[in-house]
């Protein structure tokens, strides 16, 4: 059983450009959040997805961030028009549901370098 | 809003020995989830230990215990006969248990660096 995929591993952007990390969850898994970890620091939420379904975004900037999590296909996370303050690791964590036994399980992180 | 607190930011420990990494947090939930998570420098995320709020029971998994005082809203992980691979960096999570849209959000601590002296 794969475990939570994200690729690309490394993305390098030139300011004003696009950046979009994919996200693939464990098997089984319908629900997906992206996490951000600035340099330096801790983990930071961003969005709550389910399939189909954005459930809490209260960490995601207001501008040029997006995320979905289509019925069929990974979850995506897109930043459009980059900046260098954007440049940090993103996380996605998948799990079956939320619930008492509430793991998430992590991928191994895009990195996104902002030239 | 729930805050978590690593008030550490670096340790270290020589291997064989036990070393202590402190957290607090501040939450109004009374049902929640607390985690510390290892990430080496791979900078995988890897999941240390669990403990449920509403279990008196400090969680234990091997050389890895916590030391949970609700009351005091404290969650200090123990890492005893420590090895070189535990290095890395160290985090405190909290989720509450509360429903609603914050169901399962994860929110982290700033981080403890350890450091294991061979």
């Amino acid at each position: 059983n794969a475990g939570v995929m994200q690729n690309p591993r490394h993305l390098v952007r030139r300011r004003g450009q696009e950046a979009r990390l994919r996200c693939s969850p464990m098997k089984g898994h319908s629900h997906v959040y992206w996490y951000r970890q600035l340099p330096e620091e801790g983990l930071k939420f961003m969005v709550y997805l389910q399939k189909e379904n954005i459930i809490d975004e209260s960490g995601m900037p207001k501008e040029r961030f997006s995320a979905e999590f289509p019925k069929e296909g990974p979850s995506i996370l897109r930043i459009q028009q980059v900046v260098r303050g954007d440049s940090a690791a993103y996380f996605c964590a998948s799990s079956p549901r939320p619930g008492r036994h509430n793991e998430q399980f992590f991928g191994p992180g895009t990195r996104l370098t902002v030239l | 809003a729930q805050t978590v607190t690593q008030s550490q930011p670096e340790m270290s420990v020589q291997e064989a020995e036990t070393v202590t990494l402190s957290c607090t947090y501040d939450t109004s939930e009374s049902d929640y989830y607390l985690f510390w998570y290892k990430q080496p420098p791979s900078r995988q995320m890897i999941l240390v230990i669990r403990q449920e709020a509403y279990k008196q029971q400090n969680a234990t998994e091997n050389r890895f215990s916590v030391n949970f005082q609700k009351a005091a809203k404290s969650f200090s992980l123990k890492i005893s006969d420590s090895q070189l691979g535990d290095a890395a960096m160290y985090f405190c999570a909290y989720t509450p248990n509360a429903g609603g849209t914050s169901y399962g959000k994860l929110t982290f601590g700033q981080g403890t660096i350890l450091t294991v002296h061979p």
